[in-house]
């Protein structure tokens, strides 16, 4: 079974500051794990992603998240907020090698606020 | 660039009453899916569906959903007899492959 837990509900950081959104993930077997971002009144929209590659993987609009197997972690960073950035945003895990018939699991999203 | 697309983006409806949330999935995609967000909840997934049959549910997905691929672009999910407890976001995603599910905007189901 898989689980995500994101710790926290709302993170808020000043335009320009560093911005870290944490993930940590539970998986019997080798995870893919996605970030999505959503937008209010809008869909789930991918930022990037860990398929068993580079354990640094980088997304749109600047993110950037590293897969660590020992922490069982995958925090989103970005070096310097935007307003535009503010948005929820949510990790999410599913078994990888597993076939494109697999679910995700969601943790349950942190809205991040950014202050001009 | 191609996109899931889902109607209605806002249903209403009254307890009881049965709905149907249609999405079309991009267009090469096989492989779908329906999660759904109770408001200030995570995403949870439903159900997913494969070669004209479910290949995984939820403990959620119960007698009362089922899902339909009529035609070879709709994907649609049936709610028979709605409660106050659907009142949720639904969302469809499709895959081509092993790595990425695409997610339409949603359909917001209010039921009363």
């Amino acid at each position: 079974a898989q689980s995500v837990t994101q710790l926290g509900s709302h993170v808020s950081v000043s335009e320009g500051a560093l911005v870290l959104l944490r993930c940590n993930y539970s998986s019997s077997v080798p995870p893919y794990l996605f970030w999505y971002v959503q937008y209010p009144n809008q869909g789930l929209q991918l930022l990037l992603k860990y398929t068993s590659a580079a354990t640094l993987v980088k997304g749109i609009n600047g993110f950037e998240a590293e897969f660590k197997k020992s922490e069982t972690s995958f925090h989103l960073t970005k070096p310097s907020a935007h307003m535009s950035d503010a948005a929820e945003y949510f990790c999410a895990v599913r078994r990888g090698w597993a076939g494109a018939n697999s679910k995700l699991t969601f943790g349950k999203g942190i809205t991040l606020s950014v202050r001009p | 660039e191609p996109e899931v697309t889902q109607t209605p983006s806002h249903q209403v409806t009254q307890m009881g009453q049965e709905v149907i949330l249609r999405c079309v999935p991009i267009s090469n995609h096989l492989y779908f899916y329906w999660y759904r967000q109770i408001l200030g909840q995570k995403v949870e997934f439903l159900v997913s569906f494969y070669n004209n049959e479910i290949s995984e549910k939820s403990e959620i997905f119960d007698d009362q959903f089922s899902v339909e691929r009529p035609d070879g672009s709709n994907f649609t999910l049936k709610i028979r007899s709605t409660k106050l407890e659907d009142s949720a976001m639904y969302f469809c995603a499709s895959t081509g492959g092993p790595e990425t599910q695409y997610f339409g905007p949603g359909t917001r189901l209010l039921v009363l």
